[in-house]
């Protein structure tokens, strides 16, 4: 079935330095891929989407990619400070379907 | 805007008892939300597509006896949790999708925290 690889699972940096977290998937009608962030004890929080027809997006200090050939996908937060640190999802999803297929999600520490 | 909110944030409650959790779309119409069970450290599962007006579609592995869900108009959806037991006890999150604009964007509740004592 459909199937989405987040990696790494915990990623620890200093703050000002940047983070990457990486996705793959595998089914080829994906064709949105958002990017959600949850702290402890609260829901996702959309931060940034990609859609198929585009290849990268940027939002101030972050920044989605995306290879749809290769059926990969990555956010990266540039200058991280500490309040960036909370749980990562990458998540794909076909607009037919409807269905979200999440990650596993990334624990990111940004230490200070 | 696109704010989901959900009641409550947290409840607990003895075996046997049923529980209902709303799940709101407060400043747009939502044809579909969806329920989620998150266990601790681990990602989100899908447990049903609730589509307003008609029946949800559970997955694979859910009871649908179990945990009902009533999408009775374009803005609210209620998952209740019949029977509950302490197996049950879990973080449940819902996400609302606006209908029409042609975005299948999913907006997320802050999620309901359910102890089963």
């Amino acid at each position: 079935g459909e199937n989405v690889e987040q990696h790494p699972s915990t990623l620890s940096v200093q703050e000002g330095d940047s983070a990457v977290i990486k996705c793959t998937y595998s089914d080829s009608a994906s064709n949105y891929f958002p990017w959600y962030k949850q702290e402890l004890g609260k829901g996702p929080q959309l931060i940034i989407d990609i859609r198929s027809n585009v290849g990268e997006k940027k939002d101030q200090r972050i920044a989605v990619t995306l290879n749809k050939t290769a059926k990969h996908f990555s956010l990266h937060i540039t200058e991280t400070q500490p309040e960036d640190s909370a749980v990562y999802f990458c998540a794909a999803q076909s607009t037919g379907g409807f269905k979200t297929i999440f990650g596993a999600g990334t624990r990111l520490f940004v230490k200070a | 805007g696109a704010v989901v909110s959900q009641h409550p944030s947290r409840v607990i409650c003895k075996s046997g008892t049923s529980v209902k959790i709303e799940c709101r779309s407060l400043d747009f119409q939502a044809t579909t939300m969806f329920w989620y069970r998150q266990f601790p450290k681990q990602s989100l599962m899908l447990m049903a597509t609730s589509n307003e007006g008609s029946k949800a579609t559970y997955e694979q592995g859910v009871e649908k006896d179990k945990f009902l869900i009533n999408h009775a108009s374009l803005t609210l959806s209620t998952l209740t949790v019949t029977s509950a037991h302490p197996e049950d006890s879990s973080f449940y999150i819902c996400s609302a999708s606006p209908t029409g604009g042609g975005t299948d964007t999913q907006y997320f509740g802050p999620g309901t925290r359910l102890t089963v004592l």
